[in-house]
């Protein structure tokens, strides 16, 4: 069954420090990886997409990393701001071309001052 | 560009009500996404459609629930009658293709179903 695992489900951390979030998966076959970033109350945007041959992906403060050899993916944050203090989530799409992202339940962040 | 716009941005409604979700998608976008969010089961794939005709539908919950999409600016989603486990957040959302780096959401619909 194709599924994207998340951990940990929730995590504080103090303003300024660095934190990982994991993220595996078992679909196959694979065509890309997404990090999405969800503010309370608002939808989910994208902060990187990676695909197979891809294995990382800055975009700021933010850095994505991917091995597709034993699927498994992370999210780094660098000095972190109060700003990033969201949900997390990790999504897998299949390199079928039927639409579906496979979602994880995600990571919630919590940066305290 | 203003982004895929969900409308309402909150619903509060009677059991036994019918609801009407909102959807406009990116201009050129040729696939447009309904999701459901809850807490306990994250986000789910309702339904997709592409240049207008539904593609998949396997996630929708129940009759209760059905989909248009009339036009390539203009999609709905509704529940009728509602019943207070649809409670959640309803997302839409659009893409040039299932694989783009342009697949966008909308601000989400809370809906509470009373």
């Amino acid at each position: 069954k194709n599924q994207v695992e998340q951990s940990p489900q929730s995590l504080i951390i103090l303003e300024g420090k660095n934190c990982t979030l994991q993220c595996n998966y078992t679909v196959s076959p694979f065509s890309n990886l997404r990090w999405y970033k969800q503010d309370t109350g608002r939808g989910p945007v994208s902060l990187t997409i990676m695909t197979f041959s891809e294995n990382t992906k800055s975009n700021g403060r933010y850095t994505a990393t991917l091995d597709a050899d034993t699927k498994q993916s992370s999210l780094h944050i660098t000095a972190s701001q109060l700003s990033d203090s969201a949900s997390y989530i990790c999504v897998v799409t299949g390199s079928s071309n039927t639409g579906k992202l496979i979602f994880g339940q995600g990571t919630t962040l919590q940066v305290k001052p | 560009d203003a982004g895929v716009i969900q409308s309402p941005r909150h619903e509060v409604t009677e059991m036994g009500q019918e609801v009407t979700l909102r959807c406009k998608p990116i201009s050129g976008h040729d696939y447009l996404f309904w999701y459901r969010q809850t807490m306990m089961r994250g986000l789910e794939l309702l339904i997709y459609f592409n240049n207008n005709v539904p593609i998949d539908d396997s996630g929708m919950p129940e009759d209760r629930f059905s989909a248009k999409m009339p036009n390539a600016s203009f999609s709905t989603l509704k529940i009728q009658p509602s019943e207070p486990r649809d409670s959640a957040v309803y997302f839409c959302a659009s893409s040039p293709s299932p694989q783009s780096r342009g697949y966008t959401f909308g601000s989400g619909t809370r809906l509470t179903v009373v």
